[in-house]
């Protein structure tokens, strides 16, 4: 069964500081992994799909990269923001199901 | 366009009673899933329909739980006899092989059994 873990459980940083959140997963053989972000009381927003064959992938101020044979993916966030506080999530896809991550609860102080 | 959407957007029920949940996913996605957002159980796959395929229902906890597709759109997540452990929001996604396998979600049903 797969296992995710993600380190902090929870983090806060002030306005401009990068941010850096981990993942890691017990099984490599993966399909893809995703970065998810939840705000209070809402759903899930992808925010990067990283495919098993990638080592990284960039979105703006966001960038993941994958080390699929380590079972670690990392999550930077640049120059943060007040508006990225927010629950982070890392879900693995192993065949077509998710196996998530406890989260990350991110906290940007203005 | 239109994402994945779900009703209700919060349900009340009673132990014992019977729920359903609705998931509308985004059109033409093949995939579908749903998931259940527990506080002490976190995120966690329920069941996975693919087209015309028999479903994996590998994730539903009892058999209390069910769920159909019909016309390979809309999908329903019937709970029967609700109890307390119930509670929990019900998360639905969709996907397709297109998009490579990336999952969207909807914004959730929060379900409360008293």
């Amino acid at each position: 069964k797969q296992e995710v873990t993600q380190i902090p459980a929870a983090l806060s940083v002030p306005e401009g500081e990068n941010l850096v959140l981990n993942c890691s997963f017990t099984d490599s053989a993966i399909y893809n992994l995703q970065w998810f972000r939840q705000d209070p009381g809402k759903g899930l927003t992808s925010l990067l799909l990283i495919q098993s064959s990638q080592r990284e992938q960039t979105s703006g101020r966001l960038n993941a990269s994958l080390d699929k044979s380590s079972g670690r993916s990392t999550l930077y966030i640049a120059a943060s923001q007040p508006g990225d506080s927010a629950t982070y999530l890392c879900a693995v896809n192993g065949d077509y199901k998710l196996s998530f991550g406890a989260g990350t609860t991110v906290t940007v102080r203005a | 366009g239109a994402g994945v959407s779900q009703s209700p957007s919060n349900k009340v029920t009673e132990k014992g009673k019977d729920v359903e949940l609705r998931c509308d996913p985004i059109s033409g996605h093949t995939a579908l899933y749903w998931y259940r957002q527990s506080l002490g159980q976190g995120l966690e796959f329920l069941i996975y329909f693919q087209g015309n395929s028999a479903p994996d229902k590998s994730g539903l906890p009892s058999d209390r739980f069910s769920a159909e597709r019909t016309g390979g759109s809309v999908s329903t997540l019937t709970i029967q006899r609700t109890q307390q452990e119930d509670s929990a929001v019900y998360l639905c996604a969709s996907s397709s092989p297109l998009a490579s396998g990336e999952q969207y979600f909807g914004p959730g049903t929060r379900l409360t059994v008293t």
